[in-house]
């Protein structure tokens, strides 16, 4: 187990709904991130949080929205939820200190998500 | 161009064969690269890091190209354990944080 705990571990939403995602980070990392993983496809980058600050994004609509708390678990909301929003969510801790990655640095994942919108 | 390409695959071999994984990258400005394996319907998990210099951990040894820009994992003496989703990842040296750049992923079925 990498000590990341995310929930629920299953979710189905219809189109329209707003959902929020939530994710335990392993102690003492401070660092979260989350992706979207679609059914054949590669985890795709979300955004990240370091310091319950948002810093670092992908190609995700500002419909996809998050949080980081000061116990550094985070929530990701999407709103307005679409058909192809239906994917496994990953969120991913990390020890950082708000850079790029430059050297070896394992992320630690937790068990995922699985959201289906009918 | 994506930025992350892995062999389409599925790979499917008989146990104890070597197989072969390669990845080509597109940002040369990249400075981290891995290989995760992924399990079906788990969440990835670290395989090993990639060098310049390459590097080996028991059965499997991964390589990198600069210049190529190209990624390789060698997996030597194949398993059933083995069989995986295998993902190329790459760190984009332009963004903040992990922004962890995957690859769609090779899928390796090892049968007896």
């Amino acid at each position: 187990e990498t000590g990341v705990t995310q929930s629920p571990t299953h979710l189905i939403k219809t189109r329209g709904q707003q959902v929020t995602l939530r994710c335990s980070s392993q102690s003492g990392h401070n660092t979260v991130s989350w992706y979207q993983q679609a059914l054949g496809q590669g985890p795709q980058f979300i955004f990240q949080y370091y310091r319950e600050e948002e810093n670092g994004r992908g190609n995700f609509p500002p419909r996809f929205s998050g949080l980081q708390f000061p116990n550094y678990s985070s929530e990701l909301n999407v709103n307005a939820l679409e058909l192809d929003d239906s994917a496994l969510y990953l969120c991913a801790s990390r020890r950082g200190s708000g850079g790029p990655l430059t050297s070896y640095n394992e992320q630690f994942f937790g068990p995922g998500t699985r959201l289906t919108v009918l | 161009r994506k930025e992350v390409e892995q062999d389409p695959g599925p790979f499917n071999v008989p146990e104890g064969a070597t197989v072969a994984f390669n990845c080509t990258y597109s940002n040369s400005a990249s400075q981290s690269f891995f290989w995760y394996r992924q399990d079906c319907r788990k969440e990835p998990k670290l395989l090993m890091s990639v060098y310049s210099s390459g590097n080996e951990d028991g059965r499997f040894t991964a390589q990198l190209n600069r210049a190529s820009q190209y990624i390789s994992l060698l997996i030597r003496d194949s398993k059933l354990s083995d069989s995986a989703t295998y993902l190329c990842v790459v760190n984009m040296a332009n963004q903040a944080g992990t922004a962890l750049i995957f690859g769609k992923g090779t899928t390796l079925s090892v049968s007896s």
